[in-house]
């Protein structure tokens, strides 16, 4: 089956624009969660969508927001753009069948830079 | 909410030898812990986990040990070989975690296997 696939690959933005980055879940996962990866920082949690509606969000500005469709695909959106959110976006899905713990599946990710 | 510290943040080994990364977590309802590992420039892959209710599991070169009562856990690679040269994350979920299934990720170990 198709894995999670994520839209673009590559940016790059100037300062004060604005971005958004998509994830398509694998077919059936209804959860879909959204990392910032920068080097010596981990996996920092942005938010995670379930249903449509947002179950849970990390600490991160009001710059940065999400949806997700009705067919799960999941949208995150920043706005006014900062030379310190230049990092690797990750996308996960996972099935989730009531939080008993299950295997997330990651996509490749979107590199965004900022200039 | 849960936080999960992992060391060391970089461990060098000779080929052939042992590794050993570990984590600490702080919430004890915690029942799931993965570990996944990411190549440079791909996506974070699950490894391995293991569940609360079983103290190791073991696949082939790897195992993960879990103690519940001091809330840590830890990956085992044994007889390293170039191609485990790779950042491992390792995870703790529970159900009012925030990240995909209730993940909560560590910030990653950069394991490099000399030759």
């Amino acid at each position: 089956k198709a894995g999670v696939t994520q839209t673009p690959r590559y940016l790059i933005k100037t300062r004060g624009q604005q971005v958004t980055l998509s994830c398509s879940p694998i077919s059936g996962h209804r959860s879909v969660s959204w990392y910032q990866q920068t080097p010596g920082q981990g996996l920092q949690f942005l938010f995670e969508y379930f249903s449509e509606t947002q179950r849970n969000k990390g600490n991160f500005p009001g710059r940065f927001s999400g949806r997700q469709f009705s067919n799960s695909r999941s949208e995150m959106n920043v706005s006014t753009l900062e030379l310190g959110d230049s990092a690797l976006y990750l996308c996960a899905s996972s099935f989730d069948r009531g939080r008993i713990g299950t295997e997330a599946f990651f996509g490749q990710g979107t590199r965004l830079t900022v200039v | 909410g849960e936080n999960v510290e992992q060391h060391p943040s970089t461990l060098s080994v000779q080929e052939g030898d042992s590794a050993v990364i570990k984590c600490t977590y702080s919430d004890s309802a915690s029942n799931y812990f993965p570990w996944y590992k990411q190549e440079l420039g791909k996506r974070p892959q699950l490894i391995i986990d293991i569940r609360s209710n079983v103290g190791e599991k073991k696949d082939q070169r790897i195992a993960v040990t879990l103690n519940k009562t001091a809330k840590h856990f830890s990956l085992h690679i044994t007889e390293t070989q170039p191609e485990d040269s790779a950042v491992y994350f390792c995870a703790a979920s529970n159900p009012s975690g925030g990240g995909a299934d209730g993940l909560t990720f560590g910030k990653g170990t950069h394991l490099i296997i000399q030759p």
